[in-house]
């Protein structure tokens, strides 16, 4: 069974810019988790969706949102990127009523 | 709300030698423990996990973790490091039972030295 997946990679963007992470669940995961990792602030909870709705949300700005399609893939969305964005941004999923997270291999994303 | 406190933010532990990363937590409510291990340029990997049950839980790689209530820690031991077990690693609590969220601790960095 494949893991989850993240793209892109990595991304390069500018202050001001928009950008948009996508992450594919494992096949039969309906809960899709996002997390920043930065050296100053550690593992951060962004939010949690579950069958399309937002489960769970962390302490970040509105400039973060993120939505979960039918088939479980969800995308974030950071608007007006600050240089204090740049950060690996992390996905997991996990089964319905589980307690395991599966994660991905991260977005790298740099705002100069 | 739950917090995760890892004290040692680096450990450098010569190859072969045993070693502990340290982790405790706080919570008003039961809770399941993980250890999760960072390669790097590399996403998170499940170690092992303490869900109920018996307090010494093994993991992969060789690494085994005991769950103490009452001093409420999840320290992570490996009686014989390998170059190989050069990683981040991050200790995180998830509230039993419910559709919460996992709370990661700081990470440990720990460095072999061949």
């Amino acid at each position: 069974k494949a893991g989850v997946t993240q793209t892109p990679r990595y991304l390069i963007k500018t202050r001001g810019q928009q950008v948009t992470l996508s992450c594919s669940p494992i096949s039969g995961h309906r809960s899709v988790s996002w997390y920043q990792q930065t050296p100053g602030q550690g593992l951060q909870f962004l939010f949690e969706y579950f069958s399309e709705t937002q489960r769970n949300k962390g302490n970040f700005p509105g400039r973060f949102s993120g939505r979960q399609f039918s088939n479980s893939r969800s995308e974030m969305n950071v608007s007006t990127l600050e240089l204090g964005d740049s950060a690996l941004y992390l996905c997991a999923s996990r089964l319905t009523g589980g307690n395991e997270q599966f994660f991905g291999p991260g977005t790298r994303l740099t705002v100069l | 709300a739950q917090s995760v406190t890892q004290l040692d933010s680096q450990v450098p532990v010569f190859e072969e030698a045993p070693v502990e990363l340290r982790c405790n937590y706080s919570s008003s409510v039961s809770v399941y423990l993980f250890w999760y291990v960072q390669y790097p340029n590399q996403g998170l990997q499940l170690l092992l996990k303490y869900l109920s049950g018996s307090t010494l839980v093994k993991g992969i790689n060789g690494f085994e973790a005991e769950f103490n209530k009452s001093q409420t820690s999840f320290h992570l031991r490996k009686p014989s490091v390998h170059i190989s077990d050069t990683a981040e690693y991050f200790c995180a609590v998830l509230p039993a039972g419910g559709n919460e969220k996992l709370t990661f601790g700081t990470g440990t960095r720990l460095t072999i030295i061949p």
